[in-house]
């Protein structure tokens, strides 16, 4: 089983919907972080939580919330979906003391029409 | 404002040529680097990482890097390139004081037999 495990793996869906992508973790991490890919972008990050009560905005947050309803669980929701979110979105964890990505999810690839 | 820059964007490379993908990054202090990479359809996956010490680092499937402070760059090497090494790879780069990284936009690498 992994790790980092996404839900879901592909979603398309319309201008203005509310989505939420899921992120769980059986690692026992208290660190968590949401990026987005884009092609010629590379990874952004756009959330990030060292702990449950710990939530911090990435450098593309605008448009994002997140929840981090337990240690092993972490959601991204986009609450009025725009066309330009249409990305592949990364889960990922990080060992304790480690403060950069280690552990990610398969992703999701969100489409937005 | 820290950035990351991959200029290669797009190597070509037959087997058992020899690999170096550039890595240069902006900020004036003191840096951690890392390199990932992302196999076709797969989540990222930590390469090698540069805190301190020695600047020749040394990583995971015969990669290795160098840190040269002079110049901002961690460039990351490979002496003899295999067609499974065909891949997407990112730079990226952790200030002290920031908490999490900033990553380069990537250079794909493909490896022809």
């Amino acid at each position: 089983d992994a790790d980092v495990t996404q839900t879901p793996r592909n979603r398309i869906t319309k201008t203005g919907k509310r989505i939420m992508l899921e992120c769980s973790q059986t690692k026992g991490h208290d660190r968590m972080y949401w990026y987005r890919q884009d092609p010629g972008l590379g990874l952004r990050l756009i959330y990030y939580s060292f702990d449950v009560k710990d939530i911090n905005k990435g450098e593309i947050s605008d448009g994002y919330s997140v929840s981090r309803q337990a240690q092993a669980k972490f959601s991204l929701s986009l609450e009025s979906a725009i066309p330009n979110q249409t990305a592949l979105y990364f889960c990922a964890t990080s060992d304790p003391g480690s403060e950069q990505p280690q552990h990610f999810g398969d992703g999701t690839r969100l489409s937005i029409l | 404002a820290q950035s990351v820059s991959q200029h290669n964007h797009h190597v070509i490379l037959s087997e058992a040529a020899s690999l170096e993908l550039g890595c240069n990054y902006s900020y004036g202090g003191t840096v951690n680097l890392f390199w990932y990479v992302q196999y076709p359809g797969q989540h990222l996956q930590l390469l090698l990482k540069y805190f301190s010490g020695d600047p020749l680092v040394k990583g995971i499937k015969g990669f290795e890097a160098e840190f040269i402070k002079s110049k901002f760059s961690f460039n990351l090497r490979k002496p003899s390139v295999q067609w499974s090494d065909t891949a997407e790879y990112f730079c990226a780069v952790n200030a002290p004081g920031r908490r999490a990284l900033t990553f380069g936009s990537g250079t794909r690498l493909q490896v022809q037999p």
